[in-house]
């Protein structure tokens, strides 16, 4: 198996509504990241999970929460969060190697705030 | 702070000519990754480039980096319509805490014309 693969691909919430966006990947690679993705922008890094362990946190605002069950989940959960939140949210995972950390990306989640 | 930097942002070209997308970053690394986007989906991983000199071909498609000069190079050969698409290069800083964070380029739209 050589893909990531998220879900849901589409989430319309409210404002005060609770949800989590979920990601696999059965590659055996050792991180996995959350990227958001505005339209016409390049992906910014949120969170990196490396041997499950939260490594880097890009001053994330609080109601995104990560969390990695294991090292082939990781998941995403959204609470209060706002309009401006709307975006595609990709999941990527890589081998974590320093010779070599290329990073494979899920087809990602389009996510609408109301 | 690693800064990327791609030009040019947007590129229009005939079908069956060539042209080079630049890519230039502001701190040391040798590891550079050129990726796809088609409208509405994710990142396809195109070229991983780790070493100075590194030079990758497939298809129409060739990237080179250049660690001295801070410089990557994504040449289009005789480009198709097929080719229409975001392209991004994205750098993985040499080692320490950072080590899997991406940073990105703004990305390059190519549109291919008749």
């Amino acid at each position: 198996d050589t893909e990531v693969t998220q879900t849901p691909k589409h989430l319309v919430m409210g404002m005060t509504n609770k949800k989590s966006l979920k990601c696999e990947q059965h590659m055996g690679h050792r991180a996995m990241y959350w990227y958001k993705q505005k339209a016409k922008k390049p992906p910014e890094l949120m969170f990196v999970y490396s041997y499950e362990k939260l490594s880097i946190n890009e001053s994330v605002p609080s109601r995104f929460s990560p969390e990695c069950p294991n090292s082939s989940l990781l998941n995403l959960h959204l609470h209060a969060l706002q309009p401006e939140d709307s975006a595609l949210y990709l999941c990527a995972s890589s081998r974590f190697r320093e010779v070599d950390n290329e990073q494979f990306f899920g087809p990602g989640t389009r996510l609408t705030v109301l | 702070e690693l800064k990327v930097e791609q030009n040019p942002l947007f590129l229009s070209m005939q079908e069956g000519k060539n042209y080079t997308i630049y890519c230039n970053y502001s701190t040391t690394s040798d590891r550079l990754y050129w990726y796809r986007q088609d409208p509405g989906k994710s990142l396809e991983s195109l070229f991983v480039l780790l070493s100075n000199g590194a030079v990758k071909q497939e298809g129409r498609l060739m990237a080179s980096l250049d660690t001295k000069a801070r410089l990557s190079t994504l040449h289009i050969t005789a480009a198709v319509h097929d080719l229409s698409a975001t392209y991004f290069c994205a750098v993985d800083p040499a080692g320490g805490t950072s080590y899997g964070k991406l940073t990105f380029g703004q990305g390059t739209i190519l549109t291919v014309h008749p």
